[in-house]
């Protein structure tokens, strides 16, 4: 079993829909976690984190956290072209990263 | 601006041949780390360090070497011994431990053997 899945994709979506990006993870000592955006070539950049049980918002992106269920999900509101990348979703517990092999988004336009 | 530079971008390497990565960072971050990324999987760990003149082993350091003299700077040799060494290497850093904190990717470099 991998420590951190992820569907692997594509997802596709129609622009301004919600995309919703599922991850769980097997280590119940992660303490936080964090999604990457990777556009194709490129090295990924930090969109959200959250650390407590809950929902986090920030613009249209939402990180939702359930530590008993171990599951983490983003959702993106009014989905764009732009936001086709692969999420990445990372947990991290003492010194340990582990990061999920991503989810390939495709928002058509 | 502050960033992560990571030099080349893409580089060809000839089966037996050292090659090394250049990774530098004027964020004045403490520690760094060198990861590979294949297709279909995650981001897997190869070095990481904390504070200068110390660096540990991450997941796959085999047929690597690292050094860090100075805090700007983590350079990654993939020697011979790497069996596949194909791969993208992206370098990172972050001002905390990244348990605890953001990471911060330089453009990556794109290792193909020949």
């Amino acid at each position: 079993q991998k420590e951190v899945e992820q569907n692997s994709g594509p997802l596709s979506v129609p622009e301004g829909a919600i995309a919703s990006l599922n991850c769980t993870y097997s280590d119940r000592g992660s303490q936080s976690f964090f999604w990457y955006r990777q556009y194709s070539g490129k090295s990924p950049e930090l969109i959200m984190f959250i650390y407590s049980n809950g929902d986090k918002e920030d613009g249209r992106f939402t990180a939702q956290l359930n530590k008993a269920s171990q599951y983490v999900s983003l959702l993106i509101r009014d989905s764009q072209p732009s936001d086709s990348a692969t999420y990445l979703c990372v947990t991290t517990g003492g010194f340990k990263t582990i990061f999920g092999a991503g989810t390939r988004l495709f928002v058509k336009a | 601006d502050g960033g992560i530079t990571q030099s080349p971008k893409y580089l060809f390497r000839k089966e037996g041949q050292n090659v090394t990565l250049s990774c530098e960072q004027n964020l004045n971050h403490d520690a760094m780390y060198w990861y590979r990324q294949d297709p279909g999987q995650g981001l897997r760990l190869i070095y990481y360090s904390q504070i200068v003149n110390d660096f540990q082993k991450g997941d796959i350091a085999e047929g690597y070497s690292v050094s860090r003299e100075k805090k700007e700077s983590f350079p990654l040799t993939v020697t011979s011994a790497q069996k596949n060494p194909t791969a993208f290497y992206l370098c990172a850093s972050s001002s905390r431990p990244s348990s605890l904190g953001e990471l911060f990717f330089g453009e990556g470099s794109r290792l193909t053997v020949l």
